[in-house]
């Protein structure tokens, strides 16, 4: 079956614009996460959705992030005033229940360049 | 706080060398541990998971034991193959929490 995907596969933008990230998860997958995984780094934990609410949004740097997931599936993070330091690849992971035991799968990223 | 700290790479190896990477962590609870691995090219996929002491999680070949005593799940591999080569990440989840915490990556390299 369909694995998580991702759009854009890769996104340029000017210091200062605004941009939307979209997440797809594995069908009948009601729990969702954000990483981002700056270049030589392992993948920081942004937000984790249960069905439609945001769970856990305690990875979110500042309050030009923030994300939504209103039917509970497609997941969006959005970005105001990107600044140089945003860029990374952003990693959508989901997961059946979100049990301490389940299986994150991972898309392939959405690598983020603001110039 | 909560942190992961695994060895740094590029580790280089001939074919059917014996691998070890070396993972260890820092957390509040009693976390599942986990190694992702990233294929050139390709994204995250997970490798192995242990949700409790002592238990050992396997996969491929794969192994890593989850050792409370001394926080460290390490990975071990008795040959490798060139199609190992790939970045390994150690990650866990603490307990009540669904995020993980990965460390920096470890990038090994299979050299026929």
């Amino acid at each position: 079956g369909a694995g998580v995907s991702q759009t854009p596969s890769n996104k340029v933008t000017e210091k200062g614009k605004y941009v939307e990230l979209r997440c797809d998860p594995i069908s009948g997958h009601t729990a969702l996460y954000w990483y981002r995984q700056s270049l030589g780094q392992g993948p920081e934990f942004l937000i984790y959705f249960q069905g439609t609410g945001a769970a856990d949004d305690s990875g979110l740097p500042n309050d030009r992030f923030f994300a939504v997931r209103p039917e509970g599936s497609v997941s969006t993070l959005k970005i105001q005033r990107t600044e140089r330091g945003d860029s990374a690849v952003y990693l959508c992971a989901s997961s059946q229940v979100g049990g301490g035991t389940d299986t994150q799968y991972f898309g392939p990223g959405t690598r983020l360049t603001v110039l | 706080g909560n942190s992961v700290t695994q060895m740094e790479g590029p580790v280089t190896l001939s074919e059917e060398a014996f691998l070890t990477i070396n993972c260890t962590y820092t957390a509040t609870g009693y976390p599942s541990l986990f190694w992702y691995v990233q294929y050139p090219g390709e994204g995250l996929q997970l490798l192995l998971k242990a949700t409790k002491a002592d238990d050992k999680g396997s996969n491929k070949g794969f192994e890593a034991t989850y050792r409370k005593e001394t926080t460290s799940f390490h990975l071990e591999k008795g040959s490798v193959q060139v199609s190992d080569s790939a970045v390994y990440f150690c990650a866990f989840m603490d307990t009540g929490r669904r995020a993980l915490t990965f460390g920096s990556g470890t990038r090994l390299q299979v050299q026929p």
